[in-house]
């Protein structure tokens, strides 16, 4: 079974400052997928950035980056020139790269992040 | 598109009474998932459907929950009796290729 942990329950950050968001997971899959999905006090679900196991490529989305390192299960997410709409809950999520029914996520249990004005 | 379409967005019902939760997928997308979360307990499937087969109810926690998935554009997740340990925000999400999409939830209190 997969794991993902997030040791850290919450963080503030100075707006127009740089965070760094932890993520680690346990799996012995070698074949993966990475999310970060972002929880505004609307609720609303929101996909912030995916990445590929096989891929050593960092992935990047604009102000979101993240640094994966395959060998330490580590997958940490950096937000840039933070923004006070970037203000939410955070949740790391592992899935494993299988094509037929059984891909489901498995969540971290979120960090809250608080951008100061 | 609309997205995953969930109704109601919230719902209130004392303790004893059914609750019936509604979940409208994206056109197309095969695999459907419900979540429930709550602060002590976080994000946690409940259970999910591929091609409308339930295939892991693992996560339900107990006989009070029940879901159906009778055709590709529909679900709905039941309570019955409702107890005020349900009260949790319900997700509905569906499955396209290796992404996720969640629906709006549903804030559920039972009192």
């Amino acid at each position: 079974a997969q794991t993902v942990t997030q040791s850290q329950p919450e963080m503030s950050v100075q707006e127009a400052e740089t965070v760094t968001l932890s993520c680690t997971y346990d799996t012995s899959e070698n074949n993966y997928y990475l999310f970060w999905y972002k929880q505004p006090p609307s609720r609303q679900m929101i996909l912030v950035i995916r990445q590929e196991a096989y891929k050593q490529q960092n992935a990047t989305e604009n102000r979101f980056s993240v640094n994966f390192q395959k060998a330490a299960k580590s997958f940490s997410l950096k937000i840039s020139d933070s923004q006070l709409g970037d203000t939410a809950m955070y949740f790391c999520a592992f899935m494993k790269q299988n094509t037929g029914a059984n891909s489901k996520l498995t969540f971290g249990k979120g960090i809250t992040l608080s951008v100061r004005p | 598109d609309a997205g995953v379409i969930q109704s109601p967005r919230h719902e209130v019902t004392e303790m004893g009474q059914e609750v019936t939760l509604r979940c409208k997928p994206i056109s197309g997308h095969n695999s459907l998932f419900w979540y429930r979360q709550t602060m002590m307990r976080g994000l946690e499937l409940l259970i999910y459907f591929n091609n409308n087969v339930p295939i892991d109810d693992s996560g339900m926690p107990e006989d009070r929950f029940s879901a159906k998935m009778p055709n590709a554009s529909f679900s709905t997740l039941k309570i019955q009796p409702s107890e005020p340990r349900d009260s949790a925000v319900y997700f509905c999400a569906t499955r396209r290729i290796n992404e996720q999409f969640f629906g709006p939830g549903t804030r559920l209190t039972v009192l």
